[in-house]
């Protein structure tokens, strides 16, 4: 089983849209979430860090449920722009600041 | 402005060379990292760094080596022993230390192509 598992997608979606992505861990000891953005052949961008139950950024809330072990990214009024690959990184097991990275959900959002 | 540049943005070596991939980071971050990304896939660490002159495997550091003998500046060698060098090379950095530890932030990444 994989550290950090996503729906790869893609998501196809229209413009105005809500759209939610879900990730799962493996392992509870993990203790830092983050959804990271990465754009076609660019490098990944931190969107959002999810430190407690969930957080909100404008249009994207993030939730947290330890007790399943799933991180959701919802995304309401899809823009255009929002066209990505959305990554779930979770935090390592050790002492280190290693974090492990999903293989992200791909979403399209149409005019 | 900080950031994390890495140099090139694009590189071209024959097989059987090595070649070194330049990460310079200003934010004052404590631990550095080398990530190498293949088409459609995740990340996978190389090797990190959380002070200076220590560092550690990654996942997949077969092939590959590094040095940090500044707090700045975290360079990978990509050897002639790493059997698929052909990737998206990025570097990240991290405070390393307090609240915000973990936050990982990425240089724009090098393509390596070898031939």
């Amino acid at each position: 089983r994989k550290e950090v598992e996503q729906d790869p997608g893609p998501f196809n979606v229209p413009e105005g849209a809500t759209v939610a992505f879900n990730c799962t861990y493996s392992n509870s000891a993990s203790q830092s979430f983050f959804w990271y953005r990465q754009d076609c052949r660019k490098e990944p961008k931190l969107l959002m860090s999810v430190y407690s139950s969930g957080n909100e950024d404008g249009r994207f809330t993030a939730q947290l449920n330890r007790a399943s072990q799933y991180i959701s990214l919802l995304i309401r009024d899809s823009k255009l722009s929002d066209s990505a690959t959305y990554l779930c990184v979770v935090s390592g097991m050790d002492s280190s600041y290693k974090l492990i990275f999903g293989s992200g959900t791909r979403l399209l959002v149409r005019p | 402005d900080g950031g994390i540049t890495q140099s090139p943005k694009y590189l071209f070596r024959k097989e059987g060379q090595n070649v070194t991939l330049s990460c310079e980071q200003n934010l004052n971050h404590d631990a550095m990292y080398w990530y190498r990304q293949d088409p459609g896939q995740g990340l996978r660490l190389i090797y990190y760094s959380q002070i200076v002159n220590d560092f550690q495997k990654g996942d997949i550091a077969e092939g590959y080596s590094v040095s940090r003998e500044k707090k700045e500046s975290f360079p990978l060698t990509v050897t002639s022993a790493q059997k698929n060098p052909t990737a998206f090379y990025l570097c990240a950095s991290s405070m390393g230390r307090g609240e915000y530890s973990y936050e990982q932030y990425f240089g724009p990444g090098t393509r390596l192509t070898v031939t």
